[in-house]
């Protein structure tokens, strides 16, 4: 069974770092892409950041460019999310969620999010 | 950056009831759209990508139509266990961008 699992969500004050984790199992990690999304208490859902199965290619939202960096370590199937110069708005659930791709031949094309972990709560405030 | 629109943004309905959520994009996207169930304190959960493919084991009522701009998703009969919040997502370019959301609730 593909499994998702977040961890080391928690409490930090406004400007401190925090690093949440991602563990896979149940698919080939390093073949698929991988990404962030959070949600704010009683807010949709942001798409913050996704990385590329090498590693190579990475994308993040405008909001937090130059605060957090997406990484991967492929040997551990793991994903992580560095969170640094945190602010209050950061304040969410942080969901990890595989990107399958379809492209080419393959219909339909496109990209979608399947599975998602079960969260991990980020809380800024002093 | 791709916007989002989706109505209504809530509705009540009963069981047995015929339910269609629209979801709108601010450039055409093809058919790279996708829809995603989330019950309270819960994850979301993938129900159709590419506009109108149903994930597997996701039952048959619930069904996803559209392209370019105009997309629905539509539930046939609605069941007790599909009161839960509604999200359309467009994967045709990052920024990948969400919908607001749809609260389905009980009348």
């Amino acid at each position: 069974e593909v499994h998702l699992v977040e961890s080391g969500g928690g409490w930090v004050q406004p400007g401190g770092s925090l690093r949440v984790s991602c563990v896979a199992s149940g698919f080939s990690f390093s073949s698929d892409e991988m990404n962030w999304v959070r949600q704010a208490p009683g807010k949709g859902l942001e798409w913050v950041s996704k990385i590329s199965g090498s590693g190579n290619t990475i994308y993040y939202t405008d909001s937090v460019k130059g605060r957090f960096s997406i990484s991967r370590d492929n040997a551990k199937n793991s994903l992580y999310l560095q969170m640094d110069s945190l602010r209050a708005e950061d304040t969410a659930v942080y969901y990890c969620a595989r990107e399958k791709y379809c492209g080419g031949d393959c219909y339909p094309a496109g990209s979608w999010f399947d599975p998602w972990g079960q969260g991990t709560l980020v809380t800024v405030s002093s | 950056d791709i916007q989002m629109t989706q109505s209504p943004s809530s509705l009540s309905a009963s069981v047995g009831d015929r339910v269609t959520i629209t979801c709108r994009t601010s450039q055409s996207i093809s058919n790279f759209l996708n829809w995603y169930q989330q019950r309270p304190g819960k994850a979301p959960k993938l129900l159709i990508y590419g506009a109108s493919s149903l994930q597997s084991g996701v039952p048959s009522r619930f069904t996803g139509s559209g392209s370019g701009t105009d997309f629905t998703l539509t539930i046939s009969s609605l069941q007790p266990e599909d009161f839960a919040t509604y999200h359309c997502q467009q994967s045709y370019s990052t920024p990948f961008t969400f919908g607001p959301g749809t609260k389905v609730d009980i009348k």
